[in-house]
């Protein structure tokens, strides 16, 4: 079946600098991936769409600055944060489909903490 | 516009009996439905998808859905709960066509006593 990759699984930062998440899709090709945020016990809020070969789409209230998406081909999305801060702890999960039809797999998740 | 409400956030049901978790959804067009199950600290697993096919859709470990469009809902059912079903449960929508942006509701924290 469709695997989504995402790495790290756990990620400790100081404040200030800049964290990368890498999500790949492993028997499958994804031109769109999603990158979502969760905070502890609520559900996942999409953040952006990652488009291969083009700019992502963010929702509303996504910092672009902060939250750099590069789908540069593929089987790879990136997601970095940059000059994290503690409220940018959280967990982010990334998902993708092989196409129409077919359900959406999820990354295993990164926790990041911000110190 | 397209949503999704999870009727419980929390559900408490006995090992060996059955699960019902709630779900109704909103959407101007044919929806796609998706039932997930998120495990602490882990990655979301598909549990079964409703993509305009049979209505009653059969899902991994048991579980089960039943698109009803007359009522708007995909409730998910299991008849006999175990230990290991204890987890999240996330209701997903999205177009069938389109922008293929996922609605996830709010979740269903599922609790199985022994």
């Amino acid at each position: 079946g469709a695997v989504v990759s995402q790495h790290p699984s756990r990620v400790i930062c100081k404040s200030g600098t800049s964290v990368k998440i890498e999500c790949r899709s492993l028997d499958f090709q994804a031109t769109t991936m999603f990158w979502y945020r969760q905070f502890p016990k609520q559900s996942l809020m999409l953040m952006a769409t990652s488009n291969e070969g083009s700019k992502a789409t963010y929702e509303q209230g996504v910092e672009k600055d902060k939250f750099l998406i590069n789908h540069a081909s593929l089987t790879l999305s990136t997601l970095t944060v940059t000059s994290a801060h503690p409220e940018d702890s959280s967990f982010y999960i990334c998902s993708a489909r092989p196409g129409q039809g077919y359900g959406y797999t999820f990354g295993s998740g990164t926790r990041l903490t911000v110190v | 516009a397209q949503s999704v409400t999870q009727l419980d956030s929390h559900v408490s049901v006995s090992e060996g009996t059955p699960v019902l978790l709630r779900c109704n959804y909103s959407s101007s067009y044919s929806p796609s439905l998706f039932w997930y199950v998120q495990h602490p600290n882990k990655g979301l697993q598909l549990l079964l998808k409703y993509t305009s096919a049979a209505t009653l859709v059969k899902g991994i470990n048991g579980f089960e859905a039943e698109f009803k469009k007359s009522e708007t809902s995909f409730h998910l059912t299991k008849p006999s709960a175990h230990m290991s079903d204890a987890a999240e449960y996330f209701c997903v929508v999205s177009f069938n066509f389109g922008n293929e942006k996922l609605t996830f509701g709010t979740g269903t924290r599922l609790t199985i006593i022994p």
